[in-house]
């Protein structure tokens, strides 16, 4: 079955350094990927789309690679800030047209430590 | 939250009733979309609007329904609400197909059952 994995357990990270998150995904053949951010009580909020004849993608401090061979993303945030502490989701696009839907990760939590 | 505004934004009712969530959106956005978040299964689509009186089901739509009289408005209901439906529900809205657009998302609602 298809499936999305993003790791479950929480990143800590010191501030400054670059967080790395992963999402993996098995059976899928997305040719969309997409990044969100979600703070505690909060809805989703959208922070990258790359699709997959881009292999990377960038918006500020913020960083994401996609690779179809490995069925990865990969998104990084470079001098993170106590204020990035958020979960993040990944979520690949199902279908064409207007059937086409967002089918999302678990996310993972990051937390930057002064 | 790109004037997407949910209703209720909690509310508790017993195993047997029906309930009704409501989101409204400002942006005129032709797709809207209902999720639901639980622990350990990140977000979920219910069902999905692609136009007034065009909706489709997501993946979990067993036990709800939806309908869209009006470009603002998406209405998602529990015919009979059970244990399991106990969850936050987030509303979400979409200018374009999901292959090259952001979802706008509204605060949730947190439902319970008892």
């Amino acid at each position: 079955s298809q499936k999305i994995e993003q790791n479950s357990e929480a990143l800590n990270i010191q501030e400054g350094k670059t967080a790395t998150l992963t999402c993996n995904y098995t059976n899928y053949s997305p040719a969309y990927l997409q990044w969100y951010r979600q703070d505690p009580g909060r809805g989703p909020v959208f922070l990258l789309l790359i699709r997959e004849n881009e292999k990377e993608k960038r918006k500020e401090r913020l960083k994401v690679t996609f690779d179809t061979t490995l069925k990865q993303s990969l998104f990084h945030i470079t001098a993170s800030q106590p204020a990035d502490s958020a979960t993040y989701l990944c979520a690949l696009v199902k279908g064409t047209g207007t059937a086409s839907k967002l089918t999302f990760g678990t996310g993972t939590r990051l937390q930057v430590t002064l | 939250d790109a004037g997407i505004t949910q209703s209720p934004r909690h509310k508790v009712t017993e195993t047997g009733t029906p309930v009704t969530l409501r989101c409204h959106q400002t942006e005129n956005h032709r797709y809207m979309y209902w999720y639901r978040q639980d622990p350990g299964h990140g977000l979920r689509l219910i069902h999905y609007s692609y136009g007034v009186k065009d909706t489709d089901k997501g993946e979990v739509s067993d036990g709800y329904s939806v309908s869209r009289s009006k470009t603002e408005d998406f209405l998602l209901t529990l015919e009979s609400a059970t244990s399991s439906q106990t969850s936050v529900y987030f509303c979400a809205t979409g200018p374009g197909l999901a292959t090259v657009d952001t979802q706008y998302f509204g605060p949730g609602t947190r439902l319970t059952v008892l």
